[in-house]
């Protein structure tokens, strides 16, 4: 199957800083990406839909200028968290869309201190 | 609105036993699909089957099978002759069309005693 990948596994900031996690296609192109988070013991949130070349589609609530999303080529998309605070500490999931199924990356767990 | 519902927080099997997780959604959709996904202590989110809403036949891949009743709106997962590695938080998804966002439910813990 279709392998995503997702950079870096695990990242600690400080209160303030900026964060951005990378998401790659690995062996296929895929022109629609998936930006997930999930609590402990929870589902799956869909953060927005990004689509290369052309800007992402945000989900009710969630803030386009704290959670700047690229997808300038058909292999990487990134998620930006922009002036992290501990409430956005969380586990960050992407994935990406190819032949009418969405595969999955390993997912981002980021620490805000 | 689409919904997925997950009743079951927790189910808890015995090996070689058999386990059903239910699920229902709503939706005034013809075309969608839908997913279970297993998501273990790893995180990594594997899809185990896939279900399309115009297919009557219920989707099976080997231990893994699907009551899908489209009419009831419901699609449950069976797991057949459970093992130590099927432990894990099992999610069902909704996708309206080919390329809609899938819409989770809130997962069922499954655990498997030896």
């Amino acid at each position: 199957g279709a392998v995503v990948s997702q950079h870096p596994s695990r990242v600690i900031c400080k209160s303030g800083t900026s964060v951005k996690i990378e998401c790659r296609s690995l062996d296929f192109q895929a022109t629609t990406m998936f930006w997930y988070r999930q609590f402990p013991k929870q589902s799956l949130m869909l953060m927005a839909t990004s689509n290369e070349g052309s800007k992402a589609t945000y989900e009710q609530g969630v803030e386009k200028d704290k959670f700047l999303i690229n997808h300038a080529s058909l292999t990487l998309s990134t998620l930006t968290v922009t002036s992290a605070h501990p409430e956005d500490s969380s586990f960050y999931i992407c994935s990406a869309l190819a032949d009418n199924e969405q595969f999955f990356g390993p997912g981002t767990r980021l620490t805000v201190l | 609105a689409q919904t997925v519902t997950q009743s079951q927080p927790e189910m808890s099997v015995q090996e070689a036993e058999t386990v059903t997780l239910s699920c229902t959604y709503d939706t005034s959709e013809s075309d969608y699909y839908l997913f279970w996904y297993k998501q273990p202590p790893s995180r990594q989110m594997i899809l185990v089957i896939r279900q399309e809403a115009y297919k009557q036949q219920n989707a099976t891949e080997n231990r893994f099978s699907v009551n899908f009743q489209k009419a009831a709106k419901s699609f449950s997962l069976k797991i057949s002759d459970s093992q130590l590695g099927d432990a894990a938080m099992y999610f069902c998804a909704y996708r309206r069309g080919s390329w809609g966002k899938l819409q989770f439910g809130a997962g069922t813990q499954v655990v498997v005693t030896p």
